[in-house]
């Protein structure tokens, strides 16, 4: 049973434009949320974070929002560049989980085209 | 350079080959993980070692067989494996092993079963 969930496969965006990704989860015990990038032949690399008290976090060019009611965050890039091209993961963490690792979701390819 | 380092990075191995991943990481971290990533499925966590002890086994094969000699090393021995076995997989450190400890990652090491 999948805990997390990116439903999206893929998402293909134009330059300039706004790239929004998405994440379920199934877990109402997951506090912590966080996305990861990855790039082919790379692990993946810390993005940003959410705690479950706050509904909105900003780092530059990347916000990710939570809304815990619906159990669903998002990730928007804007303005997305080429260079945003990669996988990205959605990872949860919560007290139900042993030791409270991470979770993760099953990645969405990012192409932002020129 | 993300600090956590994985040898080799492509490994290709026969069914009856016993071969071993090594990890190394340099971010004082107290935390290591093994994670698998195979086509079209999430990151799966395969162990992790806190302090040098191994605090999660998520029901992996006992043909996977990790070891954790310092806070700085961590290596999964490999032997009789099968062609689904075949993936990315990933090592990652992380101060604590709680999941807003965010989890830095090597570049992982792909191994071919044949």
């Amino acid at each position: 049973d999948q805990q997390v969930k990116q439903n999206s496969p893929s998402l293909s965006v134009q330059e300039g434009r706004i790239s929004i990704l998405n994440c379920d989860y199934t877990n109402s015990m997951f506090d912590y949320f966080l996305w990861y990038k990855k790039y082919p032949a790379e692990g993946p690399t810390f993005l940003i974070s959410i705690s479950s008290i706050k509904d909105k976090n900003e780092d530059g060019r990347f916000t990710v929002f939570l809304n815990k009611s619906a159990k669903h965050l998002s990730l928007h890039i804007v303005p997305s560049q080429p260079g945003d091209s990669a996988v990205y993961f959605c990872a949860a963490s919560g007290y139900n989980n042993a030791g409270n690792m991470l979770t993760f979701g099953g990645g969405t390819r990012l192409m932002v085209k020129p | 350079e993300t600090g956590v380092t994985q040898t080799p990075r492509h490994l290709v191995m026969g069914m009856t080959n016993k071969k071993s991943l090594k990890c190394e990481q340099h971010l004082g971290h107290n935390a290591m993980y093994w994670y698998k990533q195979s086509a079209k499925k999430p990151l799966e966590l395969m162990f992790v070692y806190s302090l040098e002890e191994r605090v999660e086994n998520n029901s992996v094969p006992s043909r996977f067989s990790p070891e954790c000699p310092n806070s700085s090393h961590l290596f999964l021995h490999l032997h009789t494996l099968q062609p689904e076995d075949s993936a990315l997989y990933l090592c990652a450190s992380s101060q604590g092993i709680r999941g807003w400890n965010e989890a830095f990652f090597g570049q992982g090491t792909r191994l071919t079963v044949v």
